[in-house]
């Protein structure tokens, strides 16, 4: 199975701040990459597909990157909203994984 | 609107098997894909396995290969999840997601399920 490495784990930050979390994968993947944020208690809500794609209904200030093993996340300017935990999922091989979350916390 | 609604919490003993249905509305659930993931409390989530529902191909993560099967009700919009060989650390929430095919990205959830596996 292809792994997803995610990081940081945790990241402690500012509303304001710009937010980055890099994914990468153990081999390439293409750019068949998604990013979902998770709050406590909720399913995950699709933010980024085929890596750099933005879900509609997403704020611009979220954007993703990248093709191959390695991907970025970014948030330009964290708003009290986005304090949540993202994940990677990548879609490319026939079983596909998740990385192991980034927690963005209020710092 | 588009939604997925999942069954309702189960309780299960070890050694025995539970089925989480899924129920389609407000697209076309013939033209789309399912995933399954699973996540324990406090922990990553875990893909469990995907159906194209059209052709009714799947394909299972290799840690439940043995254990799961997902299959899907066209006349009624319905994807279903079973897991056997229960054991503890099987509780968890299950999770549905669909994916319209023309754009590959699972971008409708459903609410999840509680799944506890308990003697």
């Amino acid at each position: 199975d292809i792994q997803m490495t995610q990081s940081p784990s945790t990241l402690s930050a500012s509303v304001g701040d710009r937010v980055t979390i890099t994914c990468r994968a153990s081999q390439s993947i293409s750019s068949w990459l998604a990013w979902y944020q998770q709050k406590p208690g909720k399913a995950p809500k699709l933010l980024i597909y085929k890596a750099s794609s933005l879900e509609s209904g997403v704020p611009s200030r979220f954007s993703g990157s990248g093709s191959g093993t390695e991907f970025t996340l970014t948030i330009s300017s964290l708003q009290p909203d986005d304090f949540a935990t993202y994940y990677c999922q990548q879609y490319n091989s026939p079983s596909w994984t998740f990385g192991q979350g980034t927690k963005v916390e209020i710092k | 609107q588009m939604q997925l609604v999942q069954s309702g919490p189960e309780v299960k003993k070890p050694g025995t098997s539970v089925k989480v249905s899924c129920k389609a509305s407000g697209f076309t659930f013939t033209s789309s894909a399912m995933q399954w993931v699973r996540q324990a409390r406090g922990q990553r989530l875990e893909w469990i396995g995907w159906i194209v529902v059209g052709s009714g191909n799947t394909n299972y993560a290799q840690k439940f290969q043995e254990r799961v099967t997902i299959t899907r009700d066209m006349s009624t919009s319905t994807a279903y999840m079973e897991l056997s060989s229960l054991r503890s650390e099987d509780t968890a929430v299950y999770y549905c997601a669909a994916a319209p095919l023309y754009k590959n990205a699972f971008d409708i959830w459903g609410q999840g399920t509680m799944v506890t596996v308990s003697s």
